[in-house]
């Protein structure tokens, strides 16, 4: 059984460019969330996907979109980046259900640096 | 809007000693876990221990425990017998048991375990 894998693991782009970073779920998970841990705080929530539809979102701008494929891996996108867009993005899969919903298991993260 | 509070930025222990991580948290909500996550160099975010708020009992895991006091919203983590691959930063996370996958993260506590 594989875990939850992300790509690039690291990346540097310049400030009003856009980012697409990748995300494989843990096999028999459909539910993916997005994290953006910013150096030396906890990760704040950006929203998660589930059947391929957006379900829930945090306190992050239009321009943080994401996509969930047929097969449950997903795509966070982020456009027009800026300085602040620099941290590490997490990744996280869980199991259906409401109890499962709630157990996460995460990605070790793309880590962004926006010049 | 539900907040997590850890007050140790940074705590160190001997190797076979037990130290305590300190969490409060705030919210109106009666149906909630808690969680404590581990997050070595690697950056991958590792559940240690796991907290059902309808639960009195307190969890435990191998050498991790909670001393979960819910009245006081309370949600402390001991670890008996630190060993050197401990050190890591810890989160406290909340979750409502409805909201899916949206973990709200403590600012962290760096442990060291010192040989």
């Amino acid at each position: 059984e594989t875990g939850v894998t992300q790509s690039p693991t690291h990346l540097i782009k310049t400030r009003g460019q856009q980012v697409t970073l990748r995300c494989s779920s843990q096999s028999g998970h459909n539910t993916v969330s997005w994290y953006q841990q910013a150096l030396g705080q906890g990760p704040q929530f950006i929203f998660q996907y589930y059947r391929e539809e957006e379900n829930g979102r945090g306190n992050f701008p239009p321009r943080f979109s994401g996509l969930q494929f047929p097969n449950y891996s997903s795509e966070l996108n982020v456009n027009a980046l800026e300085l602040d867009d620099s941290a590490l993005y997490l990744c996280a899969s869980s199991l259906p259900g409401p109890i499962g919903a709630n157990v996460l298991t995460f990605g070790a993260g793309s880590r962004l640096t926006v010049l | 809007a539900q907040t997590v509070t850890q007050s140790q930025p940074e705590m160190s222990v001997q190797e076979a000693e037990t130290v305590t991580l300190s969490c409060t948290y705030d919210t109106s909500e009666n149906n909630y876990y808690l969680f404590w996550y581990k997050q070595p160099p690697s950056r991958q975010m590792i559940l240690v221990i796991r907290q059902e708020a309808y639960k009195q009992q307190n969890a435990t895991e191998n050498r991790f425990s909670v001393n979960f006091q819910k009245a006081a919203k309370s949600f402390s983590l001991k670890i008996s017998d630190s060993q050197l691959g401990d050190t890591a930063m810890y989160f406290c996370a909340f979750i409502l048991i409805t909201s899916g996958s949206r973990l709200t993260f403590g600012e962290g506590t760096q442990l060291t375990v010192n040989p």
